[in-house]
This record gives C-alpha cells, structure tokens and sequence, in this order.
C-alpha cells in the first residue's frame, strides 16, 4: 500500500517517573536485540542490548525486558530526566544465518515533562 | 572517545549533480553499514561491507548508488546522478561483529533541489 509517512507513537513522562517503551518485533527467530536512542539532529545511540537466552538486563538506570512468547521488547528508564527526550528505536538482528540483517522498528517519540 | 565520523554534514546540490559522502569507522571495527532515514520510511538499510568486502546491497538503488570501502578508514556511499527523492540524512554505522552493535555517525543531510 502507499506510505503516508510514520506516525511515531509518542510517549510523555513527567520528569523524575519511570518510562516504559514497548516494542513488537517480527521474527521469532531473532536471537539478539538492541534499543538506540536518536536526540534531535544526531545518530542513533546504542542503551542497551540482550539476547535471546535471556529475559531481563539492567543497566544504568535502564532495564530492558524480553518476552519471547510474544514477540515483545521493554525498555524501562527509570526517574526519567529531559535528557532522556528522543526518540527510541528497537532493533532485532536476525537468525543466525543473516546475523547483520537489523531490523529496526519505527520509534517511539518519548517527551519528559519538567 | 572512538566515534564514526562522517563528512559532510550537511550538503545541499541540484537534481542530476553527483554527490559523495564519506566515512571514517571507528578503528578496529570489521563491519560498515550505510542507511538512509527520512520520516517516510524511517531507518533503511543501503549497503554493508565486512573486512571492506560488500556483502550486501540490496536496498541501494543500483543505477545510482554506489558504495565503496577504498581502505580499512574510509568507506564512501556515491550518488550520481541526484535526484529530490534522494533527500534524505544518510547514516554510516561501524560494528564489531557478527553479531553487530552498530555505532552510528552524525550523519549526512542531503537535500536536493
């Protein structure tokens, strides 16, 4: 069909509360994945990353959250700050035989209330 | 602080001029990557190269993109001739892998007229 152009879900957090990014991906054989951070003007950065083998990852002030049956990714930013304003993307390498196939979803536009 | 950069930064041209963009990977890293981002289409893949071979380029428009890695420090996406729809911020990532965390550039603005 044609593209009318991304409709980014947004999300508004006042500042100082926890975020939560939700992420559907495709392809349940997909064994590794990545969530980028992109402010205004620069390139995605990467968070945080967790593989298949595992459910839960922490790290600083972020958790990301794998729910294999549903094809589900969490990002969880905890006592969120107006630097935490971008737009967040999910990313999910693909099975072993296209490991570089990244596919990145669309994004989520997340605003923090000061 | 290793970063990919990218030159240049902005670049503005006419429909039908050849336009060049440029890479440097963070040393070390074996992979390249070339996407293009525009609120259409989001994050596409173009090209990437592993130890400076191409391994795929399907999502390049084969009569005008070209993409190139001349040396380990430099990898080069090519577009000639221009056209508007080709405006667009082009990314380079570099990456250690497979599998690949990529690092990505600041990017490259194109706009053309």
């Amino acid at each position: 069909g044609e593209s009318v152009g991304l409709h980014l879900p947004t999300l508004s957090v006042q500042e100082g509360d926890n975020s939560i990014i939700n992420c559907a991906y495709s392809n349940s054989a997909s064994d590794y994945f990545i969530w980028y951070k992109q402010e205004s003007g620069k390139g995605p950065q990467f968070i945080i990353d967790i593989r298949s083998n595992m459910d839960k990852r922490q790290g600083q002030r972020v958790t990301v959250l794998l729910n294999k049956t549903v094809k589900h990714l969490s990002l969880q930013i905890a006592a969120t700050q107006p630097g935490d304003s971008a737009v967040y993307f999910c990313a999910e390498n693909g099975p072993k035989t296209s490991y570089d196939k990244v596919i990145f979803g669309p994004g989520t536009s997340l605003s923090v209330i000061p | 602080d290793a970063r990919v950069t990218q030159t240049p930064r902005h670049k503005v041209t006419e429909m039908g001029q050849e336009v060049t963009m440029r890479c440097q990977p963070i040393l070390g890293h074996n992979t390249v990557f070339w996407y293009r981002q525009t609120m259409m289409q989001g994050l596409e893949l173009l090209a990437y190269f592993r130890n400076r071979a191409p391994l795929d380029d399907s999502g390049m428009p084969k009569d005008r993109f070209s993409a190139e890695m001349p040396d380990a420090t430099l990898a080069t996406l090519k577009i000639q001739p221009s056209e508007p729809r080709d405006s667009a911020v082009y990314f380079c990532a570099s990456g250690l892998g497979p599998p690949n965390t990529q690092y990505f550039g600041p990017g490259t603005r194109l706009t053309v007229l």
